[in-house]
């Protein structure tokens, strides 16, 4: 067990819905990470949070958004939902991230994912 | 930008063998963390071992060693004396200054009893 939770586990839905996906990170985290495993894109980065604002944006599509909230618990928006969205999205967590630019280790530990199926 | 290259879809040992997976990657970066994930069925992310490029040392974990050649821009892993509970996929990831974990497309890895 990680200590990142998310949910749901499973959520089945149909094209054009939004969804909302949550995650907690582990007590103490700061920096919250989302990514999405997909069969064609393989896992890809999404968007990551630290201490509530938005760090870095990776290959998230503009029906898509995310926050992170003061109790540092954060959820991924997706909307207008189509075929190819169907995915596993996981969340992680890390610590303080180092400063910008300068790379430092942050072990980034991973939820158990939500998987999305939209039908 | 980084780029992580898994050329092997499919890989497969015999139980107490051992196996090597491979990995290339690619970075602008001069400060850079490499990593293998391991991926049972049941979709858990797991770290199994990372190697910081600074350091020239090769990382271990238990039966898990990696052969990192900076200059070649190659990171591969080696299992030894695998076991049954090592059958999943391997995710090679590599993380620069922007933090954002970037992943190759996975080996899945079979083990044979």
């Amino acid at each position: 067990d990680s200590g990142v939770t998310q949910t749901p586990k499973h959520l089945i839905t149909a094209t054009g819905q939004r969804v909302t996906l949550r995650c907690s990170p582990r007590s103490g985290d700061l920096s919250v990470y989302w990514y999405q495993q997909s069969l064609d894109q393989g896992l890809q980065f999404l968007i990551q949070y630290y201490n509530g604002e938005e760090r870095a944006k990776g290959n998230i599509l503009e029906r898509f958004s995310a926050q992170q909230f003061p109790d540092l618990h954060s959820e991924l928006n997706l909307s207008s939902l189509e075929l190819g969205d169907s995915a596993l999205y996981f969340c992680a967590s890390s610590a303080n991230p180092g400063l910008a630019g300068y790379s430092s280790y942050n072990e980034q530990f991973f939820g158990p994912g939500t998987r999305l199926t939209v039908l | 930008a980084q780029t992580v290259t898994q050329s092997q879809p499919e890989m497969s040992v015999q139980e107490a063998e051992t196996v090597t997976l491979s990995c290339t990657y690619d970075t602008s970066e001069s400060d850079y963390y490499l990593f293998w994930y391991k991926q049972p069925p049941s979709r858990q992310m797991i770290l199994v071992i990372r190697q910081e490029a600074y350091k020239q040392q090769n990382a271990t974990e238990n039966r898990f060693s990696v052969n990192f050649q900076k200059a070649a821009k190659s990171f591969s892993l080696k299992i030894s004396d695998s076991q049954l509970g090592d059958a999943a996929m391997y995710f090679c990831a590599s993380q620069g200054g922007s933090e954002k974990l970037v992943f190759g497309k996975g080996t899945k890895l079979t083990v044979n009893p």
